[in-house]
């Protein structure tokens, strides 16, 4: 079964612009959450879809907003890009999103560099 | 406010040494437990994870953790470390009903041959 999968792997923007992240869960899984990796905040949690509605969402402004369609693919939008938007973007996706013994399984990140 | 600690921020060990990361978590009600591994490189790699039941639940490659309520803990360990296991290590915890998971700083193991 093929892992979960994130386009584009790198991305360069300047400040001001947008960008638009992509993410393919694991065939059959039906939640995607979203991750940003930074080396001064570690891991923070951004938001997770399920069934194309957000569920959870973590504490980053309006700026980051994200979707889901009815495949289960992600996007995630960032506007108005600042230089402490600079990460590791992760998705992971997991089959029921739910909690419970659902585990979710990480893809390997887009790497965006705001300049 | 639901937190993660993880206690030590870089590990170096020799291999053969024994390991033991430390892990503990400010979280109301029910948790699941995840030790995550990011290899150099790679992406992050579900090592193990404890939902409930037996407190010491193994994992991948040799590593376990013991769930210990009372303190709050969930420490990761194995008997004897390998090269190949040089890598960044991460503590998550979430509410058990829910996927909103929240992850320790991460410790970086160095494993020197």
């Amino acid at each position: 079964k093929a892992g979960v999968t994130q386009t584009p792997r790198y991305l360069i923007k300047t400040r001001g612009q947008q960008v638009t992240l992509s993410c393919s869960p694991i065939s059959g899984h039906r939640s995607v959450s979203w991750y940003q990796q930074t080396p001064g905040q570690g891991l923070q949690f951004l938001f997770e879809y399920f069934s194309e509605t957000q569920r959870n969402k973590g504490n980053f402004p309006g700026r980051f907003s994200g979707r889901q369609f009815s495949n289960s693919r992600s996007e995630m939008n960032v506007s108005t890009l600042e230089l402490g938007d600079s990460a590791l973007y992760l998705c992971a996706s997991s089959p029921r999103g739910a909690g419970g013994t659902d585990t979710q399984y990480f893809g390997p990140g887009t790497r965006l560099t705001v300049l | 406010a639901q937190s993660v600690s993880q206690h030590n921020h870089h590990v170096i060990l020799s291999e053969a040494a024994s390991l033991e990361l430390g892990c503990n978590y400010s979280y109301g009600g029910t948790v699941n437990l995840f030790w995550y591994v990011q290899y150099p490189g790679q992406h992050l790699q579900l090592l193990l994870k404890y939902f409930s039941g037996d407190p010491l639940v193994k994992g991948i490659k040799g590593f376990e953790a013991e769930f210990i309520k009372s303190k709050f803990s969930f420490n990761l360990r194995k008997p004897s470390v390998q090269w190949s296991d040089t890598a960044e290590y991460f503590c998550a915890v979430r509410h058990y009903n829910n996927n909103d998971m929240r992850f320790g700083a991460g410790t970086r193991l160095t494993v020197k041959p």
